[in-house]
């Protein structure tokens, strides 16, 4: 039982360059979640994802895009990567409504040049 | 809209001592709140919940902390702190019937030896 996985761990991209994170959970929850940690801002909600087939913008949703592609994956990507996204980036599920646990991913750490 | 305020963003405390971390929110709405504990390089994991019922929940690692409707905080205390307990803080809220979760910027707890 692995919980939520997350790749890659860490990545480097030039400033224009795309990428997607993928996150996976194996713990059958609905709702699955995208956060960016930065010093000093806690974790601000970037998407997230009811249940699958469904996905909404957090906080900060500007120059993201999500897929749910099923019930254990949701994958964040970066069209058009700035320096402003250089941040520590976790997925997270819990099962359902806000009075549920969340579970977090170990974290991606992205650095844009 | 909610939102949730650490008012420390760090606080060193010796071994053995008590320590106190404060949050308060702000919401019109009920809320469940959470603390969650960082490790150094890894995800957040949940210290403990308040639902409904009893106003004081405890961890299993010996921290509590004490809803207080009327102040709207939720303050994290430890009658005796370990250097194992050297981590970062988090506070947060959902609104009932949400899937949201607001988190507070972290507290730093540093346990000196």
């Amino acid at each position: 039982n692995a919980g939520v996985t997350q790749t890659p761990k860490f990545q480097v991209l030039k400033t224009g360059q795309s990428m997607t994170l993928q996150c996976a959970q194996d713990m059958n929850h609905n709702s699955m979640y995208w956060y960016r940690q930065d010093p000093g801002m806690g974790l601000r909600l970037i998407y997230y994802s009811a249940s699958e087939g469904t996905t909404d913008k957090g906080e900060v949703p500007n120059g993201y895009n999500v897929s749910r592609l099923n019930k254990r994956e949701f994958s964040l990507r970066l069209e058009s990567a700035a320096p402003s996204q250089t941040s520590v980036y976790f997925c997270a599920s819990s099962d359902g409504l806000g009075s549920d646990t969340q579970y977090f991913g170990p974290g991606t750490r992205l650095t844009v040049l | 809209a909610q939102s949730v305020t650490q008012l420390d963003s760090q606080v060193p405390v010796f071994e053995e001592a008590p320590v106190e971390l404060r949050c308060n929110y702000s919401s019109s709405v009920s809320v469940y709140l959470f603390w969650y504990v960082q490790y150094p390089n890894q995800g957040l994991q949940l210290l403990l919940k308040y639902l409904s019922g009893s106003t004081l929940v405890e961890s299993i690692n010996g921290f509590e902390a004490e809803f207080n409707k009327s102040q709207t905080s939720f303050h994290l205390r430890k009658p005796s702190v370990h250097i194992s307990d050297t981590a970062e803080y988090f506070c947060a809220v959902s609104p009932s019937g949400t899937y949201k979760y607001i988190f507070g910027t972290g507290t730093r707890l540093k346990v000196l030896a």
